[in-house]
């Protein structure tokens, strides 16, 4: 099992472009999530799924989407990135909602 | 407002200097607390679950420990190989998004040989 899967690890934007951040898993997991991680601070909540069709807002969702077709696949679309974007993402899963996450490395992205 | 805070933000211990971290909360009622363990460049990678005040769980020079407000996660002897930075999340028993897992900021554990 490779486990979560995020692409790319890294990623530089300027202002005002789009971008899809890539998440997979391969552990037939319900439950996906996406965070966001900067320095000083814990890792925040931008959007989660409980399952395929299915999508919430988390503590941060402002700027971004997210759809999940499949279950396996959860993208997070920055839709116009600005600076304040800037910062390390994470995607976890895990079998419920109440379940330990699995998470991937990770995609760090600067947005000049 | 739910708020989970871990000190010291940083420890420096010598090898085989055992000691504690602690993760304290403010929820109204827990459904659980998660501690997991993160290495530079990569995500958390989760090391224990509790649920109720008394509970324990160990796994090789780690334990961690509830009570009603706080968290234990107590190293004996550590080793070189135990530098990471340790998460704690608690997750409220409240629905939708507000069930969902709060991180604190993380304690930076350097042990040198």
């Amino acid at each position: 099992n490779a486990g979560v899967t995020q692409t790319p690890k890294f990623q530089v934007l300027k202002t005002g472009q789009s971008m899809t951040l890539q998440c997979a898993q391969d552990m037939n997991h319900e439950y996906m999530s996406w965070y966001r991680q900067d320095p000083g601070m814990g890792l925040r909540l931008i959007h989660y799924s409980v399952g395929a069709g299915i999508t919430d807002q988390g503590e941060v969702p402002n700027g971004y989407n997210v759809s999940r077709s499949t279950t396996e696949d959860f993208p997070l679309r920055l839709l116009s990135a600005a600076p304040s974007q800037t910062s390390v993402y994470f995607c976890a899963s895990s079998p419920n909602y109440n379940s330990p996450l699995h998470f991937g490395n990770g995609t760090r992205l600067t947005v000049t | 407002e739910d708020q989970v805070t871990q000190s010291p933000e940083a420890l420096r211990l010598q090898e085989g200097e055992s000691s504690s971290l602690n993760c304290s909360y403010t929820v109204s009622g827990l459904r659980g607390l998660f501690w997991y363990r993160q290495d530079p460049g990569k995500g958390p990678e989760f090391l224990f679950t509790l649920y109720s005040a008394g509970e324990e769980k160990e796994k090789e020079r780690l334990k961690a420990t509830l009570t009603k407000k706080e968290s234990f996660l107590h190293i004996t002897a550590p080793k070189p190989e135990d530098s990471a930075t340790y998460l704690c999340a608690v997750q409220a028993n409240y629905g939708g998004s507000q069930g969902n897992l709060i991180f604190g900021k993380g304690t930076k554990l350097s042990v040198k040989p």
